[in-house]
C-alpha cells in the first residue's frame, strides 16, 4: 500500500506567478490535511478536507491561497501571485474515515516551495 | 486557542544517555497527544500516541505519559542511538467543530554522537 504521495516534491517559482501543490492520499483514505512549515518552525495547519468538501480552512490565509480535493484525482493546494514570504515546506496528511475520535493522520514527504 | 509548548532544541546526546523532551499544552477540550519524529527530508512520522489522562504511548524505547493534573506530555527515552538523530514534534488534536486538525510545537532537534 503506497504511502501519502505529493508533487512536486521541490518547486521553484518567480514572485507574482502560481504554484499548484498536489497530494494523493494513502488508498481508502477519505480525509486530507494541508500543513505548512516555515524554516525553523512547527508545523500550521491550513485546511482540511474531504471528497468535494472542505470541512475546515481556518487556517488559510484569507487571500491567494485555495484548496480543493474532487470526487476523482488528488487533492490541490492552489497558490496565486507567490511572495517570498510563501517559501515553506507544505505537508499534505491523510486518514481514513472511522467513527472513532483523532484517527492517526500520515504524512507525505512535503513539497518544497522556494520564491524567488 | 489551543497551543502546544516544548523544549528549545538543539539537544546534542552521546549514544546510550537518557533523553527527555518536555511538552506542556493549553486546550480548551479533552485532546489526544502525539509525538512525530521528522528525519531529514522526510514528512512526518508518528512515533507515539495518547488520547485519555494517565494513557502511556511507547515506541521503540521512546515513552510519553498524558498528564492532564499538569496538562504535559514529556517524551523519554532510557538510551539513545545514532539513528534517533531527527526533529521530535509535539502534537494535540481536540476534534473541535469535527476538525481533527493537529496543533504542533516548533520541534526539538535531537543530535546523537556515537
Amino acid at each position: 500500500n503506497a504511502g501519502v504521495m505529493q508533487n512536486p516534491r521541490h518547486l521553484v517559482r518567480r514572485r507574482g506567478q502560481e504554484a499548484r501543490l498536489r497530494c494523493s492520499p494513502m488508498k481508502g483514505h477519505s480525509h486530507v490535511y494541508w500543513y505548512r512549515q516555515l524554516p525553523e518552525e512547527g508545523l500550521k495547519f491550513m485546511v482540511y478536507l474531504q471528497k468535494e468538501n472542505i470541512i475546515d480552512e481556518s487556517g488559510m490565509p484569507k487571500e491567494r491561497f485555495s484548496a480543493e480535493f474532487p470526487k476523482e484525482g488528488p487533492s490541490i493546494l492552489r497558490i496565486q501571485q507567490v511572495v517570498r514570504g510563501d517559501s515553506a515546506a507544505y505537508f499534505c496528511a491523510s486518514s481514513p474515515w472511522t467513527s472513532g475520535r483523532n484517527n492517526e493522520q500520515f504524512f507525505g514527504p512535503g513539497t518544497r516551495l522556494t520564491v524567488l | 486557542g489551543d497551543s502546544v509548548t516544548q523544549m528549545e532544541g538543539p539537544v546534542t546526546l552521546s549514544e546510550e544517555a537518557f533523553l527527555t523532551i518536555n511538552c506542556t499544552y493549553t486546550a480548551t477540550g479533552y485532546p489526544s497527544l502525539f509525538w512525530y519524529v521528522q528525519y531529514p527530508g522526510e514528512g512526518l512520522q508518528l512515533l507515539l500516541k495518547a488520547t485519555k489522562a494517565d494513557d502511556k504511548g511507547s515506541n521503540k524505547g521512546f515513552e510519553a505519559t498524558y498528564r492532564k493534573e499538569t496538562t504535559s506530555f514529556h517524551l523519554e527515552k532510557g538510551s539513545v542511538q545514532v539513528s534517533d538523530s531527527a526533529v521530535y514534534f509535539c502534537a494535540l488534536s481536540d476534534s473541535q467543530g469535527g476538525s481533527e486538525k493537529l496543533v504542533f510545537g516548533k520541534g526539538t532537534k535531537l543530535t546523537v554522537n556515537p
